[in-house]
Formats: structure tokens, C-alpha cells, sequence
């Protein structure tokens, strides 16, 4: 049950597009659509911002996108807000009907 | 309002034990799948454990099978995680979280509760 690997800090400027990348194995992120993706500010609860690679739960706005390509899944924020700096964690499930979360990256509106 | 409150975290020693509840409401706690997912001092979100609705299927992460154990109480509306032999690296937040208006990911959260192994 090894970590997805995401980059530890990303950042951008204020109208810009970033784009996270979140990397397992065919036995999580490349075997099934099963992937989430999760935004943190500091001191608070984690909120759910992409289910099943692409999907936005309601009230997320359409600047958050998800994608997969092979053991890789990304999340792209375009036009970059000052509220969007926070922790952002990528989640997959895996092959033996676990869950494992990626260590976070860290993105920094500049 | 649909609402996580999760309860039970403290100080305890090393090799004890902690019960953690996730008391919830707004929805219909008895449908869906519940998580527990924890975050230890300045690092990310690690995945504990996981039930199905009606408590019979659980999985866990390999660093707390067999010393956590995951359940749920449907007429009380409320989660449990029994933790035994705790260590000092199971010293996190603890949150509960569920899969309610989406058909994958953990779309409700508590505001967690904190739990410290130290002696």
C-alpha cells in the first residue's frame, strides 16, 4: 500500500492554469476510475473537488478538471484564484479493496 | 444539514487503547459506506479503514490490521474505530468521512479528532 506520488509544490499565478499529477500502478490508479481528488487549506477538513477521474461532486466549480492516462491521473485548475491555494491529495482504490491517498501537493498562488 | 461529529480522541499511552464514535445526521447514515482516514502532525492524509452499510464487509490499511477495528452502530447513527496497541505513529487527526451524494470519494467530513500516543 505504497503512496501515490504527487509533486510536492506546484504554484501559479492568478489566472493561470496548473496541473497536478498524481502517480501509481495498474493495481490502483491505472486499474479502475476510482480516483478522487481532495483540497486542503490549512486547519480544516479535507473537501472532496473530482470523483471517478473526471467527475465534479455539485458546487465545484467548473476551473476544476480530472483526467487519467494510464497509472497517471491529473488534476488541472484553470484560472487560477487566490482561494484555490491549499494542500491538494489525489486517492485511489486499489486491488485489494483498500484505498491509498497520494502525500499531498502543496499549491501556491503567487 | 448533513453533519459528521467525530468524538473519543485524547492522550494515551503506548500498547493502549481508544475508542473513536463519528456521530452523524442530515442523511441516512444506515446507506452508506463510512471511512476513517487520519493526517499525523504537518504530513498527508493516510487511509485507515473503510464499512459497508450494513457492517459486514471492512478493509483496512496494512499499518493498523489487526490492532483497529472499524464498526457501526445503524440505529445509533453513529462510527466507531476501536484502536489497541496504539503507537506513537498512529498519533494524528482522525477523521471520519462518507461516500453519500456521489457514487465514489468522500464527499462528507467531520472536523476530525485528535488523537496523541505519548508517554
Amino acid at each position: 500500500q505504497s503512496a501515490l506520488t504527487q509533486p510536492p509544490s506546484v504554484s501559479g499565478s492568478p489566472g493561470q492554469s496548473v496541473t497536478i499529477s498524481c502517480t501509481g500502478t495498474s493495481s490502483d490508479v491505472g486499474g479502475y476510475n476510482l480516483v478522487s481528488w481532495y483540497q486542503q487549506p490549512p486547519g480544516t477538513a479535507p473537501k472532496l473537488m473530482i470523483y471517478e477521474v473526471s467527475n465534479r461532486p455539485s458546487g465545484v466549480p467548473d476551473r476544476f478538471s480530472g483526467s487519467k492516462s494510464g497509472n497517471t491521473a491529473s488534476l488541472t485548475i484553470s484560472g487560477l484564484q487566490a482561494e484555490d491555494e491549499a494542500d491538494y491529495y489525489c486517492s485511489a482504490y486499489t486491488s485489494i479493496t483498500t484505498w491509498v491517498f497520494g502525500g499531498g501537493t502543496k499549491l501556491t498562488v503567487l | 444539514e448533513v453533519q459528521l461529529v467525530e468524538s473519543g480522541g485524547g492522550l494515551v499511552q503506548p500498547g493502549g487503547s481508544l475508542r473513536l464514535s463519528c456521530a452523524a445526521s442530515g442523511f441516512t447514515f444506515s446507506t452508506y459506506w463510512m471511512h476513517w482516514v487520519r493526517q499525523a502532525p504537518g504530513k498527508g492524509l493516510v487511509w485507515v479503514s473503510r464499512i459497508n452499510s450494513d457492517g459486514r464487509r471492512t478493509s483496512y490499511a496494512d499499518s493498523v490490521k489487526g490492532r483497529f477495528t472499524i464498526s457501526r452502530d445503524n440505529a445509533k447513527n453513529t462510527l466507531y474505530l476501536q484502536m489497541n496497541s496504539l503507537r506513537a505513529e498512529d498519533t494524528a487527526e482522525y477523521y471520519c468521512a462518507g461516500v453519500v451524494a456521489v457514487p465514489s470519494g468522500l464527499d462528507v467530513w467531520g472536523q476530525g479528532t485528535t488523537v496523541t500516543v505519548s508517554s
